[in-house]
């Protein structure tokens, strides 16, 4: 069975400083990897995944993260955050195959920007 | 549309009532999700759609009802709900209900019962 671990329940950081939110996950198989973000009384919106090939991912807003296969992790990475940027973030696991295969979420992190 | 709409926004309820939420896309997507989210905690899966037929129940209590008439809509009926079911409920869709797809979620409905 696979399990995210989010070990950073709060990040607090300043605006235009840079932040990395930490996901490492435990599978005994390959897996599909997601980040996802929830604004304040909103659903929650994908930032990036990883399935396969680079292993440094581009997604919205300005975010990336890195697949570490050697040690399981998948961190979250800005280089200059927004006070926008406040909000929960999810990172998510599902393992590889056909038919429905369920998202494992991480327990969040939220960040905080403050001016 | 790129979006997937939830009515209503907030509902409030008594453990006697029937009630119903609803969600709807036009994106064209085959599966359909119901998700619970508790203050503070992910969301748990609730119950999977595929091609309009149930795929996967995660064990949920019979007072929780899913139907999906067609490939745009997706419905929760409720009845005799306790006070722990107060919750976010969100609803997602993705093209197919494989793994590597992303899902799109809902801004969800926020349910308090009393």
């Amino acid at each position: 069975a696979q399990s995210v671990t989010q070990l950073d329940s709060q990040v607090p950081v300043f605006e235009e400083a840079p932040v990395e939110l930490r996901c490492n996950y435990s599978s005994s198989v390959s897996v599909y990897l997601f980040w996802y973000v929830q604004y304040p009384n909103q659903g929650l919106q994908l930032l990036l995944k990883y399935l396969s090939g680079s292993t440094l991912v581009k997604g919205i807003n300005g975010f990336e993260a890195e697949f570490n296969k050697s040690q399981t992790s998948f961190h979250l990475r800005k280089p200059s955050v927004h006070i926008s940027d406040t909000a929960e973030y999810f990172c998510a696991v599902s393992p590889p195959g056909t038919g429905f295969q369920k998202l494992v979420f991480g327990t969040g992190t939220r960040l905080l920007v403050s001016p | 549309d790129t979006e997937v709409t939830q009515t209503p926004k907030h509902l409030v309820m008594g453990m006697t009532n029937k009630k119903s939420l609803k969600c709807e896309q036009h994106m064209g997507h085959r599966a359909m999700y119901w998700y619970k989210q508790k203050a503070k905690k992910p969301p748990e899966l609730m119950f999977v759609y595929s091609y309009e037929k149930l795929s996967i129940n995660e064990s949920v209590p019979s007072r929780f009802s899913p139907e999906c008439p067609n490939s745009s809509l997706l419905n929760l009926h409720l009845h005799a709900l306790q006070p722990e079911d107060s919750a976010l409920y969100l609803c997602a869709s993705s093209p197919l209900a494989e793994s590597y797809n992303e899902q799109f979620f809902g801004p969800g409905t926020r349910l308090t019962v009393l």
